[in-house]
This record gives structure tokens, sequence and C-alpha cells, in this order.
């Protein structure tokens, strides 16, 4: 299993600021996710991040809005930057683990980071 | 491209049964995931499944494939006012990383 600690577990922003989310992995993992879950929606992959390359970005997410440090294999940063009221949502970092046979993963997540961005 | 679509609530007395459904779309996905979400947590995986079968249990939890109609349920027997959380159901995209989750169901289980 993995334990994934996120901080800030939330916070209340104002409009053109940015804010970075740190991810830390109680173990050593290749790829680490970023996740965003809009209420009443569901988990929309932003990125993906690998240490030591720049971060995979799905469509619709670009890099100058979501900048994603990875400096090791255990830790990841993702910045909202000049964030809007459309920005404000639950931003979760996650890792995926094999399951016993190997034949598949699981996620693990974080806590999330809850925005609210006036 | 691939969705993930669930009803969005459920509402089941404690004790009774609680059923969630899940429609896919991507016929490849070889794995199927429930995954729980409390209350300002981070989500948890229940269980999973693969393609290849049509039922799973896991003591209170049985998780039901119609790979045809490309359904998935679980079934949570005894629901429990723990039980009360969000449920989300996703697939694993095959050949990639990527996992595609539904809207996720809340469920809400009544004393």
């Amino acid at each position: 299993s993995a334990v994934i600690s996120q901080k800030p577990s939330r916070d209340i922003c104002q409009r053109g600021t940015s804010l970075t989310i740190q991810c830390q992995v109680d173990s050593q993992v290749t790829m680490m996710f970023w996740y965003r879950q809009q209420p009443g929606q569901s988990l929309t992959l932003i990125a993906t991040a690998n240490q030591g390359s720049e971060a995979t970005y799905e469509s619709g997410f670009v890099i100058d809005k979501f900048p994603i440090s990875r400096p090791n294999l255990t830790f990841s940063t993702l910045t909202v930057s000049n964030m809007s009221p459309e920005d404000s949502s639950i931003y979760l970092c996650s890792v995926e683990l094999g399951l016993a046979g190997g034949l598949t993963g699981e996620l693990f997540f974080g806590e999330g980071s809850r925005l609210t961005v006036l | 491209g691939e969705d993930v679509e669930q009803s969005l609530f459920l509402s089941v007395r404690e004790g009774d049964s609680s059923v969630i459904n899940c429609t896919y779309t991507d016929s490849s996905s070889t794995y199927l995931y429930w995954y729980k979400q409390e209350p300002g947590a981070g989500l948890q995986l229940l269980t999973y499944i693969f393609s290849n079968m049509d039922m799973k249990q896991d003591q209170r939890l049985t998780v039901l494939l119609n790979k045809k109609d490309k359904h998935l349920s679980l079934r949570i027997a005894d629901t429990q006012t723990g039980d009360s959380a969000i449920y989300f159901c996703a697939e694993s995209i095959k050949g990639t990383y990527k996992y595609i989750f539904g809207t996720g169901t809340r469920l809400k289980v009544l004393a």
C-alpha cells in the first residue's frame, strides 16, 4: 500500500493568484498522477508526473496553467496558476501500485486539496 | 471516447441491500473497479473485477459484470451507516496507465 500526504488540505484563494499543492508519498514510485474532482463530477486526470522528465498533460490541461514538479521519486507539486472561480475544485494526488498477482494496479489517493477561488 | 456513467444518488435503509449501477463504453477494458470516497478523504479501492468474470464476491460486496451490455454493479449486503459515501466506478484503459472514473454515486444510509 501507499500513504499519500497532501498539503494544503483546503484553501481559499483570491482570483488571479497561484497556489502550489504538495504531495508526499511514503514509498518510491515511478509515476504520480494529478486529478481534479469538480463538484458533482467525476475525477479528471490533469497530468502524469515522472521523475526527471516533464509532465504529460491530458487534453484540456496545459503546463502554463498547471505547472508540475517532480524532483524525486516520493514528491510532486501541482501549481494552479492565475486562478479563477472555475478552478474551485478538489485536487487529488495519486500513485499506482500493483495488486496481488501483478496483473493490474490499484490507485492510492491523497486526501485531496479543496480549493475555493473567490 | 471513453465514458463511464452512474446515477448520482441512492438512499437505502440500514440493513437493506444497496445496488449501485454503472455503465461504461470502452469494450477493451480489462479491469473494472469500485472506489469509495468518504467525506474529506481520498478514494479507496473497494474491489475490482477482471473483464472475463461475471461475478465476484468479497464479504458483503458482490460485483456483477455484464460485458455484453457494458454494465457493472456493486451490491452491498446489510448496508450500514458507515457505508454512506460516494462510490466511483472506474475502468482501466488497456495498454495505458489511464483510468476513467464515473461521476460517483452518493449513497446515503438511513438509520
